[in-house]
């Protein structure tokens, strides 16, 4: 199974500066990458798959990059309304697909 | 628009059995692979089950393999996790998803329908 490590677990940013997460993966999963944001009480809502392809209607602030293991979420200028859960998926080793424990991002 | 709907969850004892679905619509869902996600209180998403477009092709995570069986009705949109010898730890909000064609990532989801098992 490759197991997703994303860090940090929490990241405290101030509205208009830059967020930056990591996802790791125990072994390459290339670009088979996605990244979801979930809200409370929320379902969790696609952002980037391919490791850096927008989403649908996913605003240009947010930037994913990387493959192989290593892999990066950017929010450029933070929005009160980025504010949530971001998850990372891989789906390039499976069954099972795996997901990162998640990194909340809350106001600083 | 483009719409997935869970159902059938509930509280249910340990041992028992539930049988949740997916109604989907805006979309032509027998094109479409499916899967479940779950997420018990306060935790991350587990991936529960994977179905291809025709329902050939099944897979399960190892936590769920013998006790849950997917299936879908393309005639009536439907998604379908047959649940049974539930535990306490298959307590979880569980969602469906849909994969778009382009990639196995999850690109639109339900709301979700809350399992509890419990005594």
């Amino acid at each position: 199974e490759t197991v997703m490590t994303q860090s940090p677990a929490t990241l405290s940013v101030s509205p208009g500066e830059r967020a930056t997460l990591s996802c790791r993966a125990s072994q390459s999963v290339s670009s088979d990458l996605a990244w979801y944001q979930q809200k409370p009480g929320q379902a969790p809502r696609l952002l980037i798959y391919g490791a850096s392809t927008r989403a649908t209607g996913i605003p240009a602030r947010f930037r994913g990059s990387g493959s192989g293991t290593e892999f990066t979420l950017t929010i450029s200028s933070l929005q009160s309304e980025d504010f949530a859960v971001y998850y990372c998926q891989q789906y390039n080793n499976w069954p099972p697909m795996t997901f990162g424990q998640g990194t909340k991002v809350e106001i600083k | 628009e483009v719409q997935l709907e869970e159902s059938g969850g509930g509280l249910v004892q340990p041992g028992g059995s539930l049988r949740l679905s997916c109604a989907a619509s805006g979309f032509t869902f027998s094109g479409h692979v499916m899967n479940w996600v779950r997420q018990a209180p306060g935790k991350g998403l587990e991936w529960v089950s994977y179905i291809s477009s025709s329902g050939s092709a099944i897979y399960y995570a190892d936590s769920v393999e013998g006790r849950f069986t997917i299936s879908r009705d393309n005639a009536k949109n439907l998604l379908h996790l047959q649940m049974n010898s539930l535990r306490a730890e298959d307590t979880a909000v569980y969602y469906c998803a849909r994969v778009p064609y382009i990639s196995y990532a999850m690109d639109v989801w339900g709301q979700g329908t809350t399992v509890t098992v419990s005594s």
